[in-house]
């Protein structure tokens, strides 16, 4: 198994929703990412899991709340988001967070908060 | 301040010529370089990569690039084909670079359009 699965692909959600995106990869990857992509711009980097300690928070609003449970899974838990949160949010997985390994990216959840 | 530039938005090319992208990066500390292509609706795909040990890196019809002293690179598809149309992000990283150490570091994309 070479790929990063992500859930749901597309979501929609009111700005008092709850909701979770899900990411899971089975390659044995130690370090999990969260990007998130607007369009006709690149990728920008939120968490950053190192064996599944959270590393690095890139300034992120409150309203966006990691966890990872295991070494398999990563989520991104979601509530009161704003119109302006409605992006791609891509999660990537790689060997390890140093040396020069690639990142795996899933296919991303297409988010729309209405 | 962007660390990582890909200048030309867009690139035209016809079947079965030389796609040329472009990537100028401005921190020396940079040590890793990829390419990664994005079709709509779908995550980047790992395409190729570069140590900057190295100056060129050989994959097919695709090709790398690395010029250190410009801090320039570069990615040639030869021949293009119409399924090479796509959004390729150059992204970078640097082992040792404080906190931000191994993050990649994505440019803005260039969108490849190759006509038949």
């Amino acid at each position: 198994d070479t790929e990063v699965t992500q859930t749901p692909k597309h979501l929609v959600m009111g700005m008092t929703n709850k909701k979770s995106l899900k990411c899971e990869q089975h390659m044995g990857h130690r370090a999990m990412y969260w990007y998130k992509q607007k369009a006709k711009k690149p990728p920008e980097l939120m968490f950053v899991y190192s064996y599944e300690k959270l590393s690095i928070n890139e300034s992120v609003p409150s309203r966006f709340s990691p966890e990872c449970p295991n070494s398999s899974l990563l989520n991104l838990h979601l509530h009161a988001l704003q119109p302006e949160d409605s992006a791609l949010y891509l999660c990537a997985s790689s060997q390890e967070r140093w040396g020069n390994y690639g990142y795996t990216f899933g296919s991303g959840t297409r988010l729309t908060v209405v | 301040d962007q660390q990582v530039k890909q200048n030309s938005p867009s690139l035209s090319v016809q079947e079965g010529r030389i796609s040329i992208l472009n990537c100028d990066y401005t921190n020396s500390m940079f040590d890793y370089f990829l390419w990664y292509k994005k079709y709509p609706a779908e995550g980047p795909t790992f395409l190729i990569s570069i140590s900057s040990i190295k100056d060129k890196n050989e994959d097919g019809r695709f090709t790398v690039f690395l010029n250190k002293s410009a801090k320039h690179l570069s990615l040639h598809i030869v021949p293009s084909q119409p399924g090479d149309s796509a959004v390729y992000f150059c992204a970078a990283s640097a082992n040792n670079y404080g906190g931000s150490q191994g993050n990649l570091i994505f440019g803005k994309g260039t969108k490849l359009s190759v006509k038949p």
